[in-house]
């Protein structure tokens, strides 16, 4: 099973920070990278999914980009708010065909 | 559209019990999976089907089994539940294949004494 790691494993900021996590994988043999929010007591949502090398996504004030040549996607928000207060899934769909396989999160505490 | 619906929210079972999680989809989804979430180790995934009548193993499956008999309904079975089985349950479903959001039920937190 390839392995997905998220880096930090926590962060905290304060409002108004701009801030970014990583999501980093071995091997570039997945359909999709999809990047989901997870508020607490609540089930992930989606925010974003990438397939090809070099894709950028965004939505308000956050983005994201893909580098699969180099194993790695970041996640960015800009101006956080203490409502971006969620954890950050990074998932890879389609690892060794049909599987969709999640890494720990980055959990992120804005404070106001 | 309710979208997936898991039952139930809750669960105490004592070792040794079983017990079987319902999933059920209304999206015509042919890819449902089921995941635990353990703090610091995000969701693994359990078992997951591409379609009815075809199911297979994720990352942890041991102590579970899985059926897919139709394309709404994915159950999952603890045989005899351990305290290692504690944990938050999410059932999620897609359109495999084709970098489409999954879309996950409200989780079931079940705890094994």
């Amino acid at each position: 099973i390839l392995n997905v790691e998220q880096s930090p494993q926590s962060l905290h900021v304060q409002e108004g920070d701009s801030t970014n996590f990583t999501c980093s994988f071995p091997s570039s043999n997945f359909y999709a990278l999809h990047w989901y929010r997870w508020e607490t007591a609540k089930s992930p949502e989606a925010l974003f999914v990438m397939t090809l090398n070099g894709d950028e996504k965004k939505k308000g004030r956050i983005s994201a980009t893909l580098n699969t040549k180099e194993g790695y996607s970041y996640l960015y928000i800009k101006g956080s708010q203490p409502e971006d207060s969620a954890t950050y899934l990074c998932a890879l769909e389609g690892v060794g065909g049909f599987k969709t396989i999640f890494g720990a999160g980055t959990r992120l505490f804005v404070k106001a | 559209n309710a979208g997936v619906t898991q039952t139930p929210k809750f669960q105490v079972l004592k070792t040794g019990q079983s017990m079987t999680l319902q999933c059920a989809q209304d999206m015509n989804h042919e890819y449902m999976s089921w995941y635990r979430q353990d703090p610091g180790m995000g969701l693994r995934l359990i078992h997951y089907s591409v379609g009815a009548g075809i199911t297979d193993q994720g990352e942890v499956p041991n102590g579970y089994n899985v059926s897919r008999s139709t394309t709404e309904d994915f159950p999952l079975r603890l045989l005899s539940a351990a305290p290692s089985q504690t944990s938050v349950y999410f059932c999620a479903s897609s359109y495999p294949g084709q970098a489409t959001e999954a879309f996950f039920g409200q989780g079931t937190r079940l705890t094994v004494v």
